[in-house]
């Protein structure tokens, strides 16, 4: 099974830090997401790449950025972390192979980040 | 834009109850579903899928779930519930045969089973 890491499982900034959320998975698959889980709202996609310097915005991008160097890790930047930015962070990475809507997501354990 | 409708969004039950979460979708095409499940502190897992073929899909952990597409919908069920099915279920929908998995998550149903 793919194994996907967050960087941390708690995080407390203060406004208007910059913060980094790292993902990283094992098993060198081309797509990866970013999701916030806030409650009676679901999950929400941030913004998924499909590959190497290639980043797509999902449906809640604003006040977010990506960055994606390397094929196995898939960063999410809050440029000036802002307290509406507080919630559970999960990066998910999908198994391989076509079509890839077909696929199981594997879901990291999630940061619970709080922006006072 | 795709949606999804969780309408319970909480449920309590006894053990040995038996289990039935709704799941509507809004997208009248080829669709891809999904049953994830959250446990207490654990990671978003896969319960169930569908794709095509037997609209009565298996999983694990004796969960099922029947698509139904002249109702756009695709809910969860199980006869027979255990304290340990405690936890949060999230339905989820793509639009067959894209290019990525974009999932659409519904806004999830909290399940606790007393014992």
């Amino acid at each position: 099974d793919v194994k996907v890491t967050q960087s941390s499982r708690y995080l407390v900034k203060r406004t208007g830090e910059k913060v980094f959320l790292e993902c990283v998975q094992d098993m060198d698959h081309e797509n990866m997401f970013w999701y916030r889980q806030d409650p009676g709202l679901g999950l929400r996609l941030i913004y998924f790449s499909y590959d190497v310097k290639m980043k797509e915005k999902g449906d809640i991008p604003e006040g977010y950025s990506v960055s994606r160097e390397k094929k196995e890790r898939f960063s999410l930047i809050l440029e000036s972390a802002s307290t509406n930015q507080t919630s559970m962070y999960l990066c998910a990475s999908p198994t391989s192979g076509r079509p890839s809507s077909y696929n199981e997501q594997f879901f990291g354990p999630g940061t619970r980040l709080t922006v006072l | 834009a795709q949606s999804v409708s969780q309408h319970n969004h909480h449920v309590i039950l006894s053990e040995a109850a038996s289990l039935e979460l709704g799941c509507n979708y809004s997208y009248g095409g080829t669709v891809n579903l999904f049953w994830y499940v959250q446990y207490p502190g654990q990671h978003l897992q896969l319960l169930l899928k569908y794709f095509s073929g037997d609209p009565l899909v298996k999983g694990i952990k004796g969960f099922e779930a029947e698509f139904i597409k002249s109702k756009f919908s695709f809910n969860l069920r199980k006869p027979s519930v255990q304290w340990s099915d405690t936890a949060e279920y999230f339905c989820a929908v793509n639009e067959g045969n894209t290019g990525f998995q974009k999932l659409v998550f519904g806004t999830g149903t909290r399940l606790l089973v007393s014992p």
